[in-house]
Order: C-alpha cells, then structure tokens, then sequence
C-alpha cells in the first residue's frame, strides 16, 4: 500500500520569499511522484514529476523538488514566492511502473498563502 | 487539443435522486479515473477504466456507485439514491502514454 503525508495543511510565506511544502511518502515499490497544484474551483494542473530520473526535478512556474530516498521525501521549493502562487498543493504517489499515469494516492494537501 | 472535460460543472440534487456526471478524456487517452474530493480533503481513487473495461474500481463504494466508459461517447460516474455524504467535487482525469490530465471537476450538492 502507499501513502503520502503532507506536513502542514497550511503555510504563509511573503511574496519573495522561499517556498518549501513538505511531502513524504511511503511505497514498497520504486514511485513516481508527483505534485499538482489547483486554483479555487478548478482541476488539478501538474507542476512535475519524479519518474526515477534525475533526483532533482523542474517544474512549471520555477517550482522545483528533490527526490530524497533515504528520507522517503519529495519536498517541493520554489526560491521566490508570487502572489500568484496561492493555491493548494498536492503531493501524490504512483505504483506506475512504466512511468505512464496509473492509480494516484493524494496528500491531503497543504493550501499555500503569499502576503505582501 | 481540448483538455478533459467534464458536465455538469454544478450538479444539485435532492436526496434519493440520482447523479450522473460525465467525463470526456483528452483526444487519444483510452485511461479514465475518476476521484473524489471532500471538503477540505485531497483527492481519494474510486476507480479506473479502459473503453468498455473496468480495470480497477477498489475505490468505488459498494453500493449506490456505478461507472462506465463506452466504446462511444464520455465516461459516466452515476450516483444512485444520493446522499448528503456525496456532496463532493468529482474529477476525472484521463491519459494516453504520459502522466493524467485532470479535468475541472462537477461539484455535487445534495440537499
């Protein structure tokens, strides 16, 4: 069975200031991770993923996460946070093996507030 | 390319009708699941599809829940006999050969 754990449903950080949502995850088998972000009453759009490439991840909007396997993490940082950033953010876990998109376990989410 | 899209975006029903939401995938994706999220919580499997194939429906409750995706036309999650429990936003997501595209979501509420 897999699961992910989200730590702190909330975080505020100020506009310019480091972005760190924690994610830790437990599988028996190899995962593949993902984070998605998702606007007030809108779907799910997929920042990146972790498919046992490159441990260090690029995403979309200069969001970045670092597959850290002896810590069974997949913390996702961006250096300078943007108003636009608020939103919630999911951490989720794949038993995919072949790297295509398969049954999903979600965090329970972790909704990210920018201040001025 | 259009994206997954889901209708109803908002779906009320009285307790004990019934639901039906649809889920067109994204031109080319044969892959079909459908999640459910509850207020305040993140998104929870319920079951995956191939045309004409359920291949996986552990998360489907066991009664009152029922899915499909046909060889023509959108994948429909139906709800019979609704509750106040079901009031949820339902997404759908679909794919080919990479990761899942989620669409928008229907937002049922049972009053």
């Amino acid at each position: 069975a897999q699961s992910v754990t989200q730590l702190g449903s909330h975080v505020s950080v100020s506009e310019g200031a480091l972005v760190l949502l924690r994610c830790n995850y437990s599988s028996s088998v190899p995962p593949y991770l993902f984070w998605y972000v998702q606007y007030p009453n809108q779907g799910l759009q997929l920042l990146l993923k972790y498919t046992s490439a490159a441990t260090l991840v690029k995403g979309i909007n200069g969001f970045e996460a670092e597959f850290k396997k002896s810590e069974t993490s997949f913390h996702l940082t961006k250096p300078s946070a943007h108003m636009s950033d608020a939103a919630e953010y999911f951490c989720a876990v794949s038993d995919s093996n072949t790297g295509t998109a398969s049954k999903l376990t979600f965090g329970t989410g972790t909704r990210l507030q920018v201040t001025l | 390319n259009a994206g997954v899209m889901q209708n109803p975006r908002h779906l009320v029903r009285r307790r004990g009708q019934e639901a039906r939401l649809r889920c067109s995938p994204m031109k080319g994706h044969s892959h079909v699941y459908w999640y459910r999220q509850l207020p305040e919580e993140g998104l929870k499997f319920m079951v995956y599809l191939q045309k004409e194939n359920i291949i996986d429906e552990s998360g489907m409750p066991k009664e009152r829940f029922s899915a499909e995706f046909p060889k023509e036309g959108p994948s429909i999650l139906r709800i019979q006999q609704v509750v106040r429990g079901d009031s949820a936003a339902y997404f759908c997501a679909s794919s080919g050969n990479t990761e899942a595209f989620f669409g928008q979501g229907t937002r049922l509420t049972v009053v």
